[in-house]
């Protein structure tokens, strides 16, 4: 069946980076982008960026440009998201989502990946 | 980026009635209007997408309807098992979220 599975529970120091997986399965994984989004605890959904497996081209939300890359290794179906100069107010669950193309919906999405950042 | 502003944050509702929950854009966004369910420690599950397609496995009870800024998700006879939160989400520019909208029992 399709799904997106995640890397497990991570935590940081403020300062340092993080850096999660998200392995792809049951489809052929150059044909959707994938989306990454947070949720802080008790808060809604923000969206970080997007990678396209196929081509590699990125597109990142102007509050996370300069701390956040996106990478795919297209040879183990995986993308991940490396956000660094980690605060405390990222302490969030990250998920990975499939978009089919342009315009589409979220349609799959991975388990999710709880970060805490914490001195 | 668009700003989707959610009512009402919170409902209080019964199982069997008819909820509605509304959306709007700040600027439109066509038809590209997508509705997410999401229940505690779970990811958000599509619904709607754009505006008004039923996700396929989405119960017929679930409808939705609008376009440019306003929108909306209506439940047709809630059910017990769709107590949970609900998002919209435009995927006409980079995509933004409602803040949500938080079904309870009453």
């Amino acid at each position: 069946q399709v799904q997106l599975v995640q890397s497990g529970a991570e935590v940081k120091k403020p300062g340092a980076s993080v850096k999660v997986s998200c392995k792809a399965s049951g489809y052929t994984f150059s044909d959707y982008y994938l989306y990454w989004v947070r949720q802080a605890p008790g808060q809604g959904l923000e969206w970080l960026g997007w990678i396209d497996p196929n081509s590699g081209d990125k597109k990142y939300a102007l509050k996370f440009q300069g701390r956040v890359t996106m990478t795919r290794d297209t040879s183990i179906g995986t993308a991940y998201m490396e956000l660094g100069r980690l605060r405390s107010d990222d302490t969030a669950v990250y998920f990975c989502a499939r978009v089919p193309s342009s315009y589409s919906p979220m349609d799959v999405w991975g388990q999710g990946t709880t970060v805490t950042v914490s001195s | 980026d668009v700003q989707m502003t959610q009512s009402p944050s919170s409902l209080s509702a019964s199982v069997g009635d008819r909820v509605t929950i509304t959306c709007r854009a700040s600027q439109s966004v066509s038809n590209y209007l997508n509705w997410y369910q999401q229940k505690p420690g779970k990811p958000p599950k599509v619904l709607i997408y754009t505006a008004s397609n039923l996700q396929s496995g989405v119960p017929s009870r679930f409808s939705g309807s609008g376009s440019g800024t306003d929108f909306t998700l209506t439940i047709s006879s809630l059910q017990p098992e769709d107590f949970a939160t609900y998002y919209c989400q435009q995927s006409y520019d980079n995509p933004t979220f409602g803040q949500g909208t938080k079904l309870e029992s009453k």
